[in-house]
C-alpha cells in the first residue's frame, strides 16, 4: 500500500522568511496530492493540492511543487507569518481512493 | 451546507464502556472515512465507506471496533469495551465520488478513556 513519509517534523522561522515541507511517496499509481492545515485543536483543512499531471500550483503566498519521477511533493510559503503555525500535513491518494497521511509539519513562525 | 457534522465533539468514558461516535457527513458525498489521531500515531485512517458499503477496514485496530453506514446520512464508529488506549481525536471525513474532489473532515470528537 502506498507509504507518505515528511520531513521535517518541525520547522522554526522568523516571520517573513520562507518554509518548506517535503514528502515522498512510494505507490506510483498516487494521482491526487493535497496538503493540509491544522491549528491547535481544530479540524484538518485543505490549503492546497495537486494532480499528477501538472507540476506546480501557486495560490497567493502558497505553492506547491511535484516530482512524479522522483516520487516527491513540496509545499512552499513563502512571506510566513504568526497565523501560518499550525501543523501541516501532506497526503497521497491512488487507486484505492484513499487518502493516506504524512506524519506532519509542526511550523513555527515567530514574529 | 452545515459540513461534516460529528457528535458528541467530546466524551470522557471509563475503561470497559461502550462509546458510540456519530457523523453526518456532507449531502450528496458518496465517500466516508473515519480517522484517529494522536500525538504518537499521528492521523489514521481506521474505515471508509463508498455509498454506504465499508470498502477497507484495514485500520480498524482490533475487534472492539466496529463501525456502520446504515444510509447515506448517517455512520457510526463503536467501541466496545473500550480501554485508555483508545484516547484519541477521532474524525469523520467525506468527499464526493466524482474526479477528485475536496476531502472535508468534521470537527471531530475527542475521546477521553479513564
Amino acid at each position: 500500500g502506498e507509504n507518505v513519509e515528511q520531513h521535517p517534523s518541525t520547522l522554526s522561522v522568523q516571520e517573513g522568511d520562507s518554509a518548506v515541507i517535503k514528502c515522498t511517496y512510494s505507490d506510483s499509481a498516487s494521482n491526487y496530492f493535497p496538503w493540509y492545515k491544522q491549528e491547535l485543536g481544530k479540524r484538518p483543512q485543505l490549503i492546497i493540492d495537486i494532480r499528477s499531471n501538472v507540476g506546480e500550483k501557486k495560490d497567493q503566498r502558497i505553492a506547491v511543487t511535484l516530482n512524479k519521477t522522483a516520487k516527491h511533493f513540496s509545499l512552499h510559503i513563502t512571506e510566513t507569518q504568526p497565523e501560518d503555525s499550525a501543523v501541516y500535513f501532506c497526503a497521497a491518494r491512488g487507486g484505492f481512493q484513499k487518502l493516506v497521511f504524512g506524519t506532519g509539519t509542526r511550523l513555527l513562525v515567530s514574529p | 451546507d452545515a459540513g461534516v457534522i460529528q457528535s458528541p465533539r467530546h466524551e470522557v468514558t471509563e475503561m470497559g464502556q461502550e462509546v458510540t461516535l456519530r457523523c453526518k457527513p456532507i449531502s450528496g458525498h458518496d465517500y466516508l472515512f473515519w480517522y484517529r489521531q494522536t500525538m504518537m500515531r499521528g492521523l489514521e485512517l481506521l474505515i471508509y465507506f463508498n455509498n454506504n458499503v465499508p470498502i477497507d477496514d484495514s485500520g480498524m485496530p482490533e475487534d472492539r471496533f466496529s463501525a456502520k453506514m446504515p444510509n447515506a446520512s448517517f455512520s457510526t464508529l463503536k467501541i466496545q469495551p473500550s480501554e485508555p488506549r483508545d484516547s484519541a481525536v477521532y474524525f469523520c471525513a467525506s468527499r464526493p465520488q466524482t474526479g477528485e474532489g475536496e476531502q472535508f473532515f468534521g470537527p471531530g470528537t475527542r475521546l477521553t478513556v479513564l
